[in-house]
């Protein structure tokens, strides 16, 4: 069973480039998430889908765009990289966003991508 | 706002020694929180959970009560080996939907 997985491992960009990272999951989740980590800042969320079909804005969401593609994947596009979108991307998924008091579904991640932009 | 702050690393301990991991947050309503590990080159995996007040996480020997008096989950482990050698991330969660919220990460060395 694979979980979450993330193409690509590594990538670097110069300034002014695009690219898309993808992300699948292959455990029957229904909501989707990006995260970049920088350090000393711990994870900050870029993007959410709560469902397929769905998206909406996290923490930090300018100079990204995502696609929920299906149910499995959900990907995370920069249309022109700048170098202070230099980071680690990680993907998660969840069986579903949660409501109510004391409900929290297991965010499961997957193994990042290191990407550098010169 | 809703955050969480940890104690700065880098942490360095010799094995077998006692660790401790400071978390405190700020929340409105009533948060359920989590530390998260993350193994050097792999992503993150929940550690242990905490939805209500006064309740222990635990797993793999690790242990946090949540303290909402002193609004606290402390990481604690009696007895660390080197494969705990790892980041660890505290975060709460708030009922807006799944969206967690981190602290800054703590990295744990252990030394043989």
């Amino acid at each position: 069973n694979a979980g979450v997985t993330q193409t690509p491992k590594f990538q670097v960009l110069k300034t002014g480039q695009s690219m898309t990272l993808q992300c699948a999951q292959d455990m029957n989740h229904n909501s989707m998430y990006w995260y970049r980590q920088d350090p000393g800042m711990g994870l900050r969320l870029i993007y959410y889908s709560a469902s397929e079909g769905t998206t909406d804005k996290g923490e930090v969401p300018n100079g990204y765009n995502v696609s929920r593609l299906n149910k499995r994947e959900f990907s995370l596009r920069l249309e022109s990289a700048a170098p202070s979108q230099t980071s680690v991307y990680f993907c998660a998924s969840s069986e579903g966003v949660n409501q109510g008091y004391g409900s929290y579904n297991e965010q499961f991640f997957g193994p990042g991508t290191r990407l550098t932009v010169l | 706002g809703n955050s969480v702050t940890q104690m700065e690393g880098p942490v360095t301990l010799s094995e077998e020694a006692f660790l401790t991991i400071n978390c405190t947050y700020t929340a409105t309503g009533y948060p359920s929180l989590f530390w998260y590990v993350q193994y050097p080159g792999e992503g993150l995996q929940l550690l242990l959970k905490a939805t209500k007040a006064d309740d222990k996480g635990s797993n793999k020997g690790f242990e946090a009560t949540y303290r909402k008096e002193t609004t606290s989950f402390h990481l604690e482990k009696g007895s660390v080996q080197v494969s705990d050698s790892a980041v660890y991330f505290c975060a709460l969660h708030i009922n807006q939907g799944g969206k967690l919220i981190f602290g800054q990460g703590t990295e744990l060395s252990v030394k043989p």
